[in-house]
């Protein structure tokens, strides 16, 4: 699987976007992206994925560079509790595993 | 559904005892995967089934790890004996492997072991 590279932490004010950036440079072209993230004392949630183009549902918008080196996780209008380590995956078609990176520490703030 | 339910959800044991975590997958998935969470490691696979079959175990850390899955809808993680170093929080996560690529993992609570 890729690696993928994420800044360790954010701060997002409550009820504005908060953008989470993920480099995957080395992607393959049978690698799906995928987002998890981590409320304390949690286990991981699956937040969304995809594999070349934009996607969104109700928890977020995953946004995929047309390379599809990079891609950015939108939690259009952050709360509180949206406050969690986040997750990036880049993953092979047909494969079991799911390697988890360190994540981006979010902190949504009043 | 209920989810992936994971017991006990907090053990404490002393070093050298054997221990038993359990997992009850999502009824219909096809894999299980154990994960174990630490400060310094952060989130590791410790093994996958698919179909009730190992498929890779090179994350067990040594020999004191075993897990089973004897059917579809039970797994187990044992550590014999176990060590402090192994203190942790083990999660158990399911899928259902249909659709390539698509495999949405669903976690447990975790145990929160802690070996004295």
């Amino acid at each position: 699987d890729a690696k993928t590279t994420q800044p360790p932490s954010m701060d997002c004010a409550e009820g504005r976007a908060a953008n989470l950036p993920c480099n995957h440079s080395t992607i393959s072209g049978n690698e799906y992206v995928y987002w998890y993230r981590q409320i304390h004392s949690q286990g991981p949630q699956y937040i969304i994925h995809g594999l070349k183009n934009n996607e969104t549902n109700e928890m977020a918008s995953l946004i995929i560079t047309e390379d599809r080196k990079s891609s950015t996780l939108i939690l259009p209008h952050a709360t509180l509790r949206d406050t969690a380590v986040y997750y990036c995956i880049v993953r092979v078609t047909n494969a079991g595993k799911s390697t988890f990176g360190d994540g981006t520490t979010l902190t949504v703030k009043p | 559904d209920a989810g992936v339910i994971q017991s006990p959800r907090h053990e404490v044991t002393e070093m050298g005892q054997e221990v038993t975590l359990r997992c009850k997958p999502i009824s219909g998935h096809n894999s299980l995967f154990w994960y174990r969470q630490t400060m310094m490691r952060g989130l590791e696979l410790l093994i996958y089934f698919n179909n009730n079959v190992p498929i890779d175990d090179s994350g067990m850390p040594e020999d004191r790890f075993s897990a089973k899955m004897p059917n579809a809808s039970f797994s187990t993680l044992k550590i014999q004996p176990s060590e402090p170093r192994d203190s942790a929080v083990y999660f158990c996560a399911s899928s259902l492997r249909a659709d390539r690529g698509r495999e949405k993992l669903f976690f447990g609570s975790g145990t929160q072991l802690s070996v004295l």
